[in-house]
């Protein structure tokens, strides 16, 4: 089951401004990690936060994670055209077997169509 | 070699075929998956390999069968499929060991079942 949700579904902006998309899930979680993935290609990995983390910063990309909200949010600073994508969070759930756990399944969130308008 | 590849990249089959995809990485790279996406959906967890043996199976039709038969190459072969069944198939592997890492997907397979 899909357990994130992000907002907004879709994103449209003007190169060079900032774009933010926000993720919620419902379960404890061991990190969250966000993927790009172009126009029906594979996923591409960003960043990953760990649970006890609150902000990574990578290139332009900056994460925050509030776990006491079960929150994370995405900005991407400067916008490209280059960046127009589908951006998922997805969840490593925290708890269940050993087993479960060394498989480390990806839970992901409905995603944020972002479009950069030149 | 840092690349996950798929094949085929586009496969059309009828409803009384039997096909197979293929996922290959060389990163040594010990967990494998299979996904299913839909078009404007995320991925979908399908099958889960740790160390070459099935360990997670998300209740998927037996219509799908998944096999590794080694720790490079994980393949999926598909029976009677249904119309339904039509989307991108992503394959992704991942380091173990770690506790926290990121998975690496490959470019997917478009199946179209008709």
């Amino acid at each position: 089951s899909q357990q994130g949700e992000e907002d907004p579904q879709a994103l449209s902006i003007q190169e060079g401004e900032n774009a933010t998309m926000n993720c919620s899930y419902k379960t404890s979680i061991n990190n969250l990690q966000w993927y790009r993935q172009n126009s029906g290609r594979g996923l591409v990995h960003l960043i990953l936060i760990r649970s006890n983390e609150r902000e990574k910063h990578s290139g332009r990309l900056r994460v925050t994670l509030d776990t006491s909200k079960k929150s994370s949010s995405l900005l991407i600073t400067a916008s490209r055209a280059a960046d127009t994508a589908s951006y998922f969070c997805a969840t490593v759930p925290g708890g269940g077997s050993p087993r479960i756990q060394g498989a480390q399944k990806l839970v992901f969130g409905q995603g944020t169509r972002l479009t950069i308008n030149p | 070699d840092t690349e996950v590849t798929q094949t085929p990249k586009h496969l059309v089959m009828g409803m009384t075929n039997k096909k197979s995809l293929k996922c290959e990485q060389h990163m040594g790279h010990r967990a494998m998956y299979w996904y299913k996406q839909k078009a404007k959906k995320p991925p979908e967890l399908m099958f889960v390999y740790s160390y070459e043996k099935l360990s997670i199976n998300e209740s998927v039709p037996s219509r799908f069968s998944p096999e590794c038969p080694n720790s490079s190459l994980l393949n999926l072969h598909l029976h009677a499929l249904q119309p339904e069944d039509s989307a991108l198939y992503l394959c992704a592997s991942r380091l173990t060991g770690s506790s926290y890492n990121e998975q690496f997907f490959g470019p997917g397979t478009r199946l179209t079942v008709l």
